[in-house]
């Protein structure tokens, strides 16, 4: 079964702090993985997008790495700032145009 | 440019109604996805467009949900006989192409469907 499991299921660091977010996978076949950010009340948009070949993809403070090997992903968030809070999903693409959702990290940042 | 809009933002029906949900993709893109988000869910998808044609109804939980596309453009989705478990907010997104590439997809603010 195509599943996409993502941990901790929550998360609260403060203000200037680093984290890292964990997805695993068992899609397969694989095309590409994709982390999005969610604001409350608002649509997902797209912080990286990965193929099965690319090992690391950097977009400001956040970079993803994917081991296509042990199908699993991370999003490290540097320095991190009030406005990361949000719900951080991860999206595996397998080879049919349709996604897998992860249900998500809900990231809190405080002062 | 415009991004993906959705209309209504709010809309709350009573169980058995039929609701019409639409999204206007951006112009130009040729793939149209609907998503359905429960309450501490995950996305779940519910149908494909590429164009005005629909390679992938699979998502789509039960007979009186249906959607279609005009004009390789808009997209309604219809849900019929409405009942309580349909409540979640809806989104859409549209990519310039669809297929198993890595296109973006751009999502819009979803519409929030309440059922009482």
């Amino acid at each position: 079964k195509n599943q996409v499991e993502q941990s901790p299921q929550s998360l609260i660091i403060l203000e200037g702090k680093n984290c890292t977010l964990q997805c695993n996978y068992t899609v397969s076949p694989f095309s590409n993985l994709r982390w999005y950010k969610q604001d409350t009340g608002r649509g997902p948009v797209s912080l990286t997008i990965m193929t099965f070949s690319e090992n690391t993809k950097s977009n400001g403070r956040y970079t993803a790495t994917l081991d296509a090997d042990t199908k699993q992903s991370s999003l490290h968030i540097t320095a991190s700032q009030l406005s990361d809070s949000a719900s951080y999903i991860c999206v595996v693409y397998g080879n049919t145009d349709k996604l897998i959702f992860g249900t998500g990290t809900r990231l809190q940042v405080f002062p | 440019g415009a991004g993906v809009s959705q209309s209504p933002s709010n809309k709350v029906t009573e169980k058995g109604k039929d609701v019409e949900l639409r999204c206007d993709p951006i112009s130009g893109h040729t793939a149209l996805y609907w998503y359905r988000q429960s309450l501490g869910q995950g996305l779940e998808f519910l149908i494909y467009f590429q164009g005005n044609s629909a390679p992938d109804k699979s998502g789509l939980p039960s007979d009186r949900f249906s959607a279609e596309r005009t004009g390789g453009s808009v997209s309604t989705l219809t849900i019929q006989r409405t009942q309580q478990e349909d409540s979640a907010v809806y989104l859409c997104a549209s990519s310039p192409q669809g297929g198993p590439t890595p296109y973006e997809q751009y999502f819009g603010p979803g519409t929030r469907l309440t059922v009482t």
